[in-house]
């Protein structure tokens, strides 16, 4: 059963670097794109960006100028570091993959609560 | 930048009746559509994709169907464990670009 683990600080002050790392337990890290995921409270879903296997990424356009995803295929993570966080940024974040030639989500994380706060 | 609207914002049905929730794009998605359901607290769980194609798991009360620019998600004989929130989402070709509609919620009248 695959399983997708996020990890992180859950408290980053504010214009800091959020830093959130996912952990993938079976099943093949090849042929997916490794999504990360946002939701502010009460709010919906906002697709931040994904980054494959072989380290290549793309971002939601009005994040990347903040954003930098890296992959560790040995170690199955992946992670986010998202920079100059404001009250904006607060949000749970979930990790995700979408197999390669899909176009769905089909295995989430659980999701990480994160504020942004000083 | 490909905009989903899901209509109506909400929705307020009794156990035992249909529900019937819009999505509209901005320009013909084709058919990279699909739906997921969230209840308070969980993840997203995928309940269709490729518009018409249901998840592992998922009962045949739910249905997809649409092409192009609009798209409907149809649950049929609501249960109990049916209100929450439903979200449609779609994928660009390239480069692949994510996006997800505002949401509908149904709850219970």
């Amino acid at each position: 059963q695959v399983q997708l683990q996020e990890s992180g600080p859950g408290l980053v002050k504010p214009s800091e670097t959020l830093s959130l790392t996912c952990t993938v337990s079976s099943g093949p890290f090849k042929n997916y794109y490794w999504s990360w995921i946002r939701q502010p409270p009460g709010k919906g879903l906002e697709w931040i960006g994904f980054i494959y296997y072989s380290g290549t990424t793309n971002y939601n356009p009005s994040l990347k100028s903040r954003l930098t995803m890296s992959v560790d295929p040995s170690k199955k993570q992946f992670s986010l570091r998202l920079r100059s966080v404001t009250a904006a940024d607060t949000a749970i974040y979930y990790c995700a993959r979408v197999k390669v030639a899909t176009i769905h989500f089909d295995h989430w994380g659980q999701g990480t609560r994160v504020i942004v706060s000083s | 930048e490909i905009v989903l609207t899901q209509s109506p914002a909400t929705l307020s049905l009794s156990p035992g009746e249909r529900a019937t929730l819009s999505c509209r794009a901005s320009q013909s998605v084709n058919t990279s559509l699909a739906w997921y359901q969230q209840k308070p607290g969980q993840a997203p769980r995928l309940l269709i994709y490729d518009v018409s194609d249901r998840a592992t798991g998922i009962p045949a009360r739910f249905s997809g169907s649409g092409s192009g620019t609009d798209f409907t998600l149809t649950i049929n004989s609501l249960e109990s464990e049916d209100f929450s929130i439903y979200y449609c989402q779609q994928r660009s070709s390239w480069p692949p670009l994510f996006t997800f509609g505002p949401g509908t919620r149904v709850d219970l009248k």
